[in-house]
């Protein structure tokens, strides 16, 4: 059995500063790991998978995620926030089947 | 556009009524998945499909939960005598089949029900 925890549920940042949103995974075997972003009123979208390949992954729109299995972690980073960067972000662990979702963590980027 | 579509994007039922949901994939992929989403969580997997066949509906939430996809292509999700406790977001993914691979899952905008 696989879950993930996102360790924030809110996370507030200003423009121009960095990001770091935080996601420890439980996986019975060697995981492959996502973020997806979901804008309002919009579908869920693929910002970078992790599949046992480099440990730092490198995503859209300047985000990345580093792979730690020592520390069971995939947290997702960005250097700099805009502010089209708030949403949702949902980090997720793939399964046989189905893909497990954290509950979530809402970004809200401040001017 | 080539995404995932799922119509109706909103659906509005009194409460003992069945709906039906609609999702249609990308062309060439052969898994469907069907997931729900409540205010504030994850989404939470349902079921899956690849091609006709329905290879894992243990998760479905209850006996009045149903899908098909019979050609291997859209798929429909419906709810019988529906509760209040059904109001969620329904979504629709798919994907190619790949193994040995994360593979990824693409998201149609879903179906926001609200069962009154």
């Amino acid at each position: 059995a696989q879950s993930v925890t996102q360790l924030d549920s809110h996370v507030s940042v200003s423009e121009g500063t960095p990001v770091l949103l935080r996601c420890n995974y439980s996986s019975s075997y060697s995981p492959s790991l996502f973020w997806y972003v979901q804008h309002p009123n919009k579908g869920l979208q693929l910002l970078l998978k992790y599949t046992s390949a480099a440990t730092l992954v490198k995503g859209i729109n300047g985000f990345e995620a580093e792979f730690k299995k020592s520390e069971t972690s995939f947290h997702l980073t960005k250097p700099s926030a805009h502010m089209s960067d708030a949403a949702e972000y949902f980090c997720v662990v793939s399964g046989w089947r189905q893909l497990t979702f954290g509950s979530g963590t809402q970004l809200t980027v401040l001017p | 556009d080539t995404g995932v579509s799922q119509n109706p994007r909103h659906k509005i039922t009194k409460r003992g009524q069945n709906v039906t949901f609609r999702c249609d994939p990308i062309s060439e992929h052969n898994r469907l998945y069907w997931y729900r989403q409540t205010l504030g969580q994850g989404p939470e997997f349902l079921t899956y499909f690849q091609n006709e066949a329905q290879l894992e509906k243990s998760r479905l939430l209850s006996d009045r939960f149903s899908a098909e996809r019979p050609k291997g292509s859209f798929s429909t999700l419906e709810i019988q005598r529906t509760e209040q406790g059904d109001s969620a977001m329904y979504l629709c993914a798919s994907s190619l089949t790949e193994r040995g691979a994360a593979v990824e899952q693409f998201f149609g905008p879903g179906t926001r029900l609200t069962v009154l």
